[in-house]
């Protein structure tokens, strides 16, 4: 299984919003609503931000909004701040009753 | 609330098998609510899930990695383990144990703090 596609960084300002994509096939993204995103610090494990595509688990931030059309999800962060700077990786479920990841996203915060 | 730690050799040689185990506390390993799974992320790289058990024994494999890929669990210890074999530097990476409720389509919301572990002669 190849991995999703995800841009290697992206950047944006305090207070701006920015928007990763996250680009599977008709295998997985595509055909469930099973994808998921998750925040990761250096040295730290992954933070599950948002499952299902679009729900948040509690805690987390309204700030982070997950849509998906076709084969693409996509993970926004509105009102940036600083404490968003970190990787994101985008999850799916496949066909193969598997877990593919997409390669991560570095989120700078000018 | 749900806690894991793995633990397990920092340093195997090539050719080798790694043994790892994620001990399990504030939940029970036997939960209907709780599958077990495992997660890699080679240093500087992206995450790769490994594979994921049940603890009546039922287990879901990535298919790049289920040639090599065992994984087991210990209700008594309230332990699972993950067992990967023919070691190569490739195998290098930070070894993360987590948790997903069965029917999510494999979402983790708990993670344990992940164990380096070094394939190198």
């Amino acid at each position: 299984q190849s991995a999703l596609t995800q841009p290697a960084s992206v950047s944006g300002s305090p207070g701006q919003s920015i928007t990763i994509p996250c680009t599977g096939t008709s295998s997985d993204v595509g055909s469930y609503t099973y994808v998921s995103w998750y925040q990761q610090y250096p040295g730290k494990a992954p933070k599950l931000m948002i499952y299902d595509v679009s729900n948040r688990p509690s805690g987390v931030s309204n700030r982070f909004s997950g849509s998906k059309s076709g084969n693409t999800a996509s993970l926004t962060i509105s009102g940036l701040q600083a404490e968003d700077e970190a990787d994101y990786y985008c999850s799916s479920y496949t066909s193969s009753t598997s877990l593919v990841f997409g390669g991560g996203t570095k989120l700078t915060v000018l | 609330q749900l806690q894991l730690q793995e633990s397990g050799p920092g340093l195997v040689k090539p050719s080798e098998t790694l043994s790892l185990t994620c001990s399990v506390s504030g939940d029970s390993i036997s939960s209907s609510s709780n599958y077990w799974g495992w997660i890699r992320q080679p240093p500087g790289k992206g995450l790769e899930w490994i594979g994921s058990i049940y603890y009546s024994g039922t287990t879901y494999y990535n298919p790049s990695l289920k040639s090599r890929v065992t994984m087991s669990v210990d209700t008594s210890k309230k332990q699972f383990s993950l067992k990967l074999n023919s070691l190569t530097a490739a195998d290098t990476a930070v070894y993360y144990c987590g948790r997903h409720p069965p029917g999510s389509g494999f979402r983790f919301d708990c993670w344990g703090q992940g164990t380096l572990v070094t394939v190198s002669s």
